[in-house]
């Protein structure tokens, strides 16, 4: 199975500021097969980002998903005090893993 | 799209627990259903699979011949028997909808999860 690193660990960042969150594969995704959740503390993950790049239903336009091959990137343009939160990517397709999530709190 | 998860609770090492999803708002044998469970502070891990028409199921390695997942399309609901449950079989469980009648994909949404205790 394709083991996914996210990092890093914790992101402290203010709101306003940019946040950029990195998810790497252990061997090459195909097709794309990538996804991103956040999740509250308390609450079910929420799907953001699937297909690598494209925005769920709702999701803000200061979410965007990148990446191809082995290496993946969340970018939160601008962040919102609800935006503080835990991030995590999927691997799917033949399996399905996910990274162990990067933690995104208020400086 | 709602999904509600029910059946969680504090059992022994050993014991037996059926947990139950109750799906609405969609075209429920239409699409794949996924457990995926969270153990306290720790991060997510897909457990198990069902394909909409129930005929296929998926196991992670550590729950196979342990965990059985099923699923019934008259109600609308997906189970998890899980059996000779071990402490680290503690976490919060949660039920997800695929996006897709075969588990290959993303979940979208999910429920809003419910805690096993595994202890003694």
């Amino acid at each position: 199975d394709i083991v996914l690193t996210q990092s890093p660990g914790t992101l402290s960042l203010s709101p306003g500021e940019r946040a950029t969150l990195s998810c790497r594969a252990s061997q090459s995704v195909s097709s794309s097969y990538l996804a991103w959740y956040q999740q509250k503390p308390g609450q079910a993950p929420r799907l953001l980002i699937h297909g690598v790049s494209s925005r769920a239903t709702g999701i803000p336009d200061r979410f965007s998903g990148s990446g191809s091959g082995t290496d993946f990137t969340l970018t939160i343009s601008r962040l919102e005090p609800e935006d503080f939160a835990v991030y995590y990517c999927q691997h799917y397709g033949s399996s399905r893993t996910f990274g162990q999530g990067t933690k995104v709190e208020i400086k | 799209i709602q999904l509600l998860e029910s059946g969680g609770g504090l059992v022994q090492p050993g014991g037996s627990l059926r947990l139950s999803c109750a799906a609405s708002g969609f075209t429920f044998s239409s699409y794949a259903m996924t457990w995926v469970r969270q153990a306290p502070g720790k991060g997510l891990q897909w457990v198990s699979a069902i394909s909409g028409s129930g005929s296929t199921t998926y196991y992670t390695d550590s729950v196979k011949g342990r965990f059985t997942i099923s699923r019934d399309n008259s109600k609308n609901t997906v189970y998890l028997q899980m059996d000779s449950l071990r402490v680290e079989d503690t976490a919060t469980y949660f039920c997800a909808k695929d996006v897709r009648s075969l588990p290959k994909d993303w979940f979208d949404p999910w429920g809003q999860g419910t805690l096993v205790t595994v202890s003694s």
